[in-house]
């Protein structure tokens, strides 16, 4: 069936580094863009990074930029997020979702229909 | 702070109705579609509206979406106790280049 999990989370001291990964199955993943999206305490969901299917055209949030990298092995079927220069606000449960429509299906504009398929998350805590 | 507003808790008896804005602008809901997620803290958030007004299948005929400039409105009708959680609008921004969501919505039934 169709599926993403995600592992790589812990507790990491603030300026730390960790490394999500996320592998999917179930579906041709070549033809979907994915991204990672975090839910911390107290706060509402925010996608942090987005990747095309080739991996060709990436894009970040202002709070990760320069701090985080998002790539996409497409021969492992899987997609990472490299966390560095953490801060305690980066706390957050870590989900990996997929593009409800494959890339050249629709209008062309992204992310047009949602997110349709989500991992069950991993935990990032950033404390001293 | 999210580039889209919704109000932060609506509430209702069963079996009536609850709708919920979202409020955005001509980089957001103003020029790309809207959809609507379902989340219980701690587990896999549910696409319940795509296309601002599309269901996937699965997805009851209870819940609605529309859209309209620069806002997005998700209905819930015959409201039931397991329709408790937030919910969330989101929208790809132009100007952000991201995927942006609402501010979120805790829906309690009374």
């Amino acid at each position: 069936q169709v599926q993403l999990v995600e592992s790589g989370g812990g507790l990491v001291k603030p300026g730390g580094s960790l490394r999500l990964s996320c592998e999917a199955s179930g579906f041709t993943f070549t033809d979907y863009y994915m991204s990672w999206i975090r839910h911390g305490p107290g706060r509402g969901l925010e996608c942090v990074s987005y990747i095309s299917s080739s991996g060709s055209n990436i894009y970040y949030a202002d709070s990760v930029k320069g701090r985080f990298t998002v790539s996409r092995d497409n021969a492992k079927n899987s997609i990472y997020l490299q966390m560095n220069s953490l801060r305690a606000e980066d706390t957050a449960l870590y989900y990996c979702a997929r593009d409800k429509a494959p890339y050249w299906y629709g209008t062309g504009k992204i992310a047009e229909y949602g997110m349709d398929v989500w991992g069950q998350g991993t935990a990032v805590s950033v404390s001293s | 702070q999210s580039v889209l507003t919704q109000p932060p808790s609506v509430s209702a008896a069963p079996g009536q109705k609850v709708s919920i804005s979202c409020s955005g602008s001509s980089s957001n809901i103003g020029s790309n579609y809207v959809s609507w997620y379902q989340h219980l803290p701690g587990t896999a958030p549910k696409l319940l509206i795509f296309d601002n007004e599309r269901r996937p299948s699965g997805i009851p005929d209870r819940f609605s979406g529309s859209k309209s400039d620069t806002s997005a409105t998700l209905g819930i009708a015959g409201l039931q106790t397991g329709d408790e959680a937030d919910y969330y609008c989101g929208t790809w921004d132009t100007s952000l280049r991201i995927y942006v969501f609402g501010s979120g919505t805790r829906v309690t039934v009374l």
